[in-house]
C-alpha cells in the first residue's frame, strides 16, 4: 500500500475484554514496530518484527500483551483482560530493514478502556 | 539505556520567525536520528532522517543538524507559518529500535 495502515482508528472496550489491533505495513518492508503513546509523552517501544519473527519484545509491559506477524506482512497486536491503564494510542511503523532505514508510521489506533 | 531529551517542551512564536528545536541523547552509538511531526490526534510524519555519518539534512524550510559525539541535534525552521503548529519529535536508532523524546509542542501565531 501507499503507507502504513492501522485499523481500527478508534476502539472503545470494556475493562477485562480482549482487543486486537491491526497493522498493514508498506509493501516490501521487512521490519515492523509497535509503539504505545500516552498523552503528552513520546511513543514507547513495545515490539519489533523482522520478517515473521519477533526480534525484540522487550517493551511489552506484561504477558497480557502479545503480537504476531504470521506471513511477514500484516501484524496484529493482541491485548487480553484490558485495563484502564492500557488506554493510549497504539502506533505501528515499518521500514525496509532494521538498520539505517527510515521508519514510516501509521495514523495509530486510539484505544480507550472504560 | 538510551535517553532522549527535547527542549523546550513548548514554544510559541509569531509568524515569520526562525526557530530552533533541540534534541539531546545520552548514547552516541547511533545509526541515525529522525525528526517527526505529529498533529493532534494523528500519527507521525517523518520530516528528516540523518544518518550517523552525516552532519545535516535539509528539506524546504527545515534543516536538521547532528553532532553525534556530543549527543545533540537541532531542527531549524525558517520563516515559520501557522501551518507549522504541531508537536515535533526527535528519535534515535542504535542497537535498539527508535527511542523518542517527549516532543516540543510548537504554536505559530498569525
Amino acid at each position: 500500500g501507499a503507507g502504513v495502515s492501522q485499523t481500527p482508528s478508534n476502539k472503545v472496550t470494556e475493562k477485562g475484554k480482549y482487543v486486537e489491533l491491526r497493522c498493514d505495513p508498506i509493501s516490501g518492508h521487512t521490519a515492523l514496530y509497535w509503539y504505545r503513546q500516552s498523552l503528552g509523552q513520546g511513543p514507547e517501544f513495545l515490539i519489533y518484527f523482522q520478517g515473521t519473527g519477533a526480534a525484540d519484545d522487550s517493551g511489552l509491559p506484561n504477558d497480557r500483551f502479545f503480537a504476531v506477524r504470521p506471513e511477514g506482512s500484516v501484524s496484529t497486536l493482541k491485548i487480553q483482560r484490558t485495563e484502564r491503564g492500557d488506554s493510549a494510542v497504539y502506533l505501528c511503523a515499518s521500514s525496509v530493514n532494521k538498520g539505517s532505514a527510515e521508519a514510516f508510521f501509521g495514523q495509530g489506533t486510539r484505544l480507550t478502556v472504560v | 539505556k538510551q535517553e532522549v531529551t527535547q527542549i523546550p517542551a513548548a514554544l510559541s512564536v509569531p509568524e515569520g520567525e526562525n526557530l530552533v528545536l533541540n534534541c539531546s541523547f545520552t548514547d552516541s552509538a547511533i545509526y541515525n536520528l529522525q525528526w517527526f511531526r505529529q498533529d493532534p490526534g494523528k500519527g507521525l510524519t517523518s520530516l528528516l532522517l540523518i544518518q550517523s555519518s552525516q552532519r545535516e539534512q535539509t528539506s524546504g524550510r527545515l534543516n536538521a543538524s547532528l553532532d553525534k559525539s556530543s549527543g545533540r541535534s537541532t531542527l531549524y525552521i525558517a520563516a515559520s507559518q501557522p501551518g507549522d503548529s504541531a508537536t515535533y519529535l526527535c528519535a534515535v536508532r542504535g542497537n535498539t529500535p527508535l527511542v523518542f523524546g517527549k516532543g516540543t509542542r510548537l504554536s505559530v501565531i498569525a
